[in-house]
């Protein structure tokens, strides 16, 4: 089976700060895995995802996250927290015995201060 | 490229009706489309994977006949939630993933609709 652990529920960070969201995931099988945001009543948008190939995977927004094997880890990263990046973000895992369906974590609520 | 939409965006019901929930590709082909069910600050749970042309997959817990599941077309799958209770209440997202020649993978990313607040009384 196949878990995923968002680390803090809530993350704040000044605007211009290090934004840093925290993933890791449990799979017996090569991982997928996916960030993705959401903002208030919406649906989720996808920020990136890693399937193979290189680790550090780009995204939109200015994102960016590292597949690191041998931490199980998928951390979400952006040099510089903007006020539009507060939102809900999630890590998803797919791949192996799950297919394609997506285990999403259980969420962390990225806050920015002015 | 790769928009999803969801109708209603939200609807209040009286308990004991029936709702259902449109979700349309607009701009692609899904012969995949996922339902989910997302409560207040928690994550999305899965509830069923609807495949065009057959009967959907409903997740261990999810109750086939209380939420009826409907692919008739590429674009569209719909979602009822018959006889609604109190319980039911709550934000039903819906994904789609884009058709591929050689069907879907693990890596084709789903799509997801904008979401329907369901508030029964």
């Amino acid at each position: 089976a196949q878990s995923v652990t968002q680390l803090g529920s809530h993350v704040s960070v000044s605007e211009g700060a290090l934004v840093l969201l925290r993933c890791n995931y449990s799979s017996s099988v090569p991982p997928y895995l996916f960030w993705y945001v959401q903002y208030p009543n919406q649906g989720l948008q996808l920020l990136l995802k890693y399937t193979t190939g290189a680790t550090l995977v780009k995204g939109i927004n200015g994102f960016e996250a590292e597949f690191k094997k041998s931490e199980t880890s998928f951390h979400l990263t952006k040099p510089s927290a903007h006020m539009s990046d507060a939102a809900e973000y999630f890590c998803a895992v797919s791949g192996g015995d799950s297919s394609y369906k997506l285990i999403f974590g259980s969420g962390t609520r990225l806050l920015v201060r002015p | 490229g790769a928009v999803v939409s969801q109708h209603p965006s939200r609807v209040i019901c009286k308990s004991g009706t029936s709702v259902k929930i449109e979700c349309r590709s607009l701009d692609f082909q899904a012969t995949t489309m996922f339902w989910y069910r997302q409560f207040p600050k928690q994550s999305l749970m899965l509830m069923a994977t609807s495949n065009e042309g057959s009967k959907a997959t409903y997740e261990q817990g999810v109750e086939k006949d209380k939420f009826l599941i409907n692919h008739a077309s590429l674009t569209l799958s719909t979602l009822t939630v018959t006889s609604a209770h109190p319980e039911d209440s709550s934000f039903y997202i819906c994904s789609a993933q884009r058709s591929g020649l050689a069907g879907y993978s693990s890596t084709d990313t789903q799509y997801f609709g904008p979401g329907t607040r369901l508030t029964v009384l």
